[in-house]
């Protein structure tokens, strides 16, 4: 089955700077990479997705890249917030669904 | 719009004890269901999907049951809690399969005594 492995596991960051988190997997045949983002005692709620056929999607200071031959996808937040500060999760899907452990994400004012 | 409702928000149950988690879907006909386990600083992990009343798949051999009676209601059970059994747990919907983005509900928090 599929393995997701996520890193780093905390990264804390100045407000203003950049925020990259990677993950990597392991079944070839996944199609679908969803972000997730879970602040505390919360549900957690979809940033942004990428597909397969797409290597890198953007939606204002969120971007996703998709490297399929490497087996790894990272998540970009520029021009970080506090409001930014959460845990955040990664996915993988082919037949089933994994997700990363996690990166709790601290952006200090 | 479309909403998912989950409770208990917390629960506390002594080992030996059933449970029953109930989860509803408003406004989405024929959703895909979801349970996960989100266990203390860790990720999420699938125990469950249904795509459609009666039909459950279930992802890792444990201690709980789901079931679908209705088309937009999902029940995770346990006749008999494990210590093990505590932890953090989530409802989710999607429209179509596991490749299309899910939307959570508020969690369920089980402590197990």
């Amino acid at each position: 089955g599929e393995n997701v492995e996520q890193h780093p596991s905390t990264l804390s960051v100045q407000e203003g700077d950049s925020a990259v988190i990677k993950c990597t997997y392991s079944d070839s045949a996944s199609n679908y990479f969803p972000w997730y983002k879970q602040e505390l005692g919360k549900r957690p709620q979809l940033i942004i997705d990428i597909r397969s056929n797409v290597g890198e999607k953007k939606d204002q200071r969120i971007a996703v890249t998709l490297n399929k031959t490497a087996k790894h996808f990272s998540l970009h937040i520029t021009e970080t917030q506090p409001e930014d500060s959460a845990v955040y999760f990664c996915a993988a899907v082919n037949n089933d669904m994994r997700f990363g452990a996690g990166t709790r994400l601290t952006v200090k004012p | 719009s479309q909403t998912i409702h989950q409770w208990p928000a917390t629960l506390v149950q002594p080992v030996g004890s059933p449970l029953s988690l109930e989860c509803t879907v408003e406004g989405t006909s024929n959703p895909n269901l979801y349970w996960y386990r989100q266990a203390a600083g860790r990720g999420l992990q699938l125990l469950f999907y249904s795509v459609g009343i009666g039909q459950i798949s279930s992802e890792v051999p444990q201690n709980l049951s789901a079931s679908r009676p209705q088309d937009r209601q999902f029940i995770l059970s346990s006749k008999k809690l494990l210590l093990s059994d505590s932890g953090f747990y989530l409802c989710a919907w999607s429209v179509g399969g596991l490749n299309q983005p899910q939307h959570f509900g508020d969690g369920t928090r089980l402590s197990i005594l």
